[in-house]
């Protein structure tokens, strides 16, 4: 099993949409997890942390399923603005860290 | 301020050239992070400075050489690259010093290199 697995998509959502992706990890050690943004031709930013069961911000929300090995990203109300690649990252403190390969938002108006 | 500088933003370099890139911070962060992106790929982790002390060193090949000269800066140091590691390299800090690093990453905006 891969480290970290994301479906690449491309997820194609229309304006307003709610969409949700899976990230699964193998490592049963990861305490922390991360989601990040990289816009096209740009760097990685830090949209979501979650330390515990999940997190929550205006829009977004992250779920943690630590029996399964998933973390979930759902974003409701989908902006033209969410056009956006997302990678997940586990942390488990002192192993070198591995970024999800991402998966590709398209938000159609 | 969460911002992390790199230069140059582009660069363009000869197999037998030697060339340097730098990052700066000033958050106070205790890691630093040097990945290579390739196209449609993800930041592959190269190195990982803690406490200006080099943690993680991901078996990347000796022509690429890190430096930390203090908690604010990290190089990378370039020198007889190869066609196939023109990338995108990203900076990155964290305020945790941890020896495997810490998933919350600050990114500079990375410099874009070919190598011809």
């Amino acid at each position: 099993r891969k480290e970290v697995e994301q479906d690449p998509g491309p997820f194609n959502v229309p304006e307003g949409a709610t969409v949700a992706f899976n990230c699964t990890y193998s490592n049963s050690a990861s305490q922390s997890f991360f989601w990040y943004r990289q816009d096209c031709r740009k760097e990685p930013k830090l949209l979501m942390s979650v330390y515990s069961s999940g997190n929550e911000d205006g829009r977004f929300t992250a779920q943690l399923n630590r029996a399964s090995q998933y973390i979930s990203l759902l974003i409701r109300d989908s902006k033209l603005s969410d056009s956006a690649t997302y990678l997940c990252v586990p942390d488990s403190g002192n192993t070198p860290l591995v970024f999800g390969k991402g998966t590709r938002l398209s938000v159609i108006a | 301020d969460t911002e992390v500088t790199q230069t140059p933003k582009h660069l363009v370099m000869g197999m037998t050239n030697k060339k340097s890139l730098k990052c700066e911070q000033h958050m106070g962060h205790r890691a630093m992070y040097w990945y290579k992106q390739k196209a449609k790929k993800p930041p592959e982790l190269m190195f990982v400075y803690s406490y200006e002390k080099l943690s993680i060193n991901e078996s990347v090949p000796s022509r690429f050489s890190p430096e930390c000269p203090n908690s604010s800066l990290l190089n990378l140091h370039l020198h007889a690259l190869q066609p196939e590691d023109s990338a995108l390299y990203l900076c990155a800090s964290s305020a945790a010093g941890l020896a495997g690093g810490s998933g919350e990453q600050y990114f500079g905006p990375g410099t874009r290199l070919t190598v011809t």
